[in-house]
């Protein structure tokens, strides 16, 4: 089965930069993606990491290491509209290659 | 582009009552899913179709929950009866097709009460 875990809460300043890790455990799969989700809103697409390494994205990054089992979204020049739960999410390389997403990190960006 | 459609935006209803989510993807996505979200939690995966076909349906709670997809377009949710313990936003998404199913462009929800 797979378990992704991220922190529950981050806290930055506009203008920071600040990132969100998200370590698994998988027996396979097919890449990390990035979800945002605005309070009430709906999980908006914003990265994904088919292989190893950094994508880049306007102010957004993200990062995959197979190899650690990890990944991040790395996130510049905070705004406070970027106030909102992140969710990493993997595709199961299993028999259903559903998408499983974790636990979420709500980020606050305070003035 | 209209993104995925989801109605009713809030419900409540009393326990053993029946309810109903319609979900509409947007237009030439084959791929259609409905998860759940329970509050400070990730979405889960209810059910997935292909087309009109639910190729995906085994975290579904099939003694009360039932989904349909006709001519492979708009999609309905059904619970019945409900029970306390399905409060949640019942989130509806699609995908071009499942190749590129980690793209997956999501509804507003239906966020429900169940009292």
């Amino acid at each position: 089965g797979q378990s992704l875990e991220q922190p529950s809460e981050v806290t930055a300043v506009e203008g920071a930069i600040v990132q969100i890790n998200c370590t698994y455990q998988t027996s396979g799969f097919y890449g990390l993606s990035w979800y945002q989700q605005h309070d009430g809103g709906a999980p908006t697409f914003l990265s994904y990491n088919a292989l190893d390494g950094l994508e880049e994205t306007g102010r957004f990054s993200s990062f995959l290491s197979r190899s650690d089992s990890y990944g991040y979204l790395l996130l510049q020049e905070l705004q406070m509209k970027d106030s909102a739960s992140y969710f990493c999410a993997v595709r199961d390389r299993g028999a259903t290659n559903k998408l499983i997403f974790g636990t979420g990190t709500l980020l606050a960006v305070q003035p | 582009e209209a993104g995925v459609v989801q109605s009713p935006r809030y419900k409540i209803i009393e326990k053993k009552q029946p309810v109903a989510f319609w979900c509409n993807p947007i237009s030439g996505h084959n791929t259609l899913y409905w998860y759940r979200q329970n509050l400070g939690q990730g979405p889960e995966l209810l059910i997935r179709y292909e087309n009109e076909e639910a190729v995906d349906d085994s975290q579904l709670p099939k003694d009360r929950f039932s989904a349909e997809r006709l001519k492979g377009v708009d999609s309905t949710l059904k619970i019945q009866p409900a029970e306390l313990g399905d409060s949640a936003v019942y989130l509806c998404a699609s995908s071009v097709n499942r190749v590129s199913e980690n793209i997956q462009y999501f509804g507003a929800g239906t966020r429900l009460s169940v009292l």
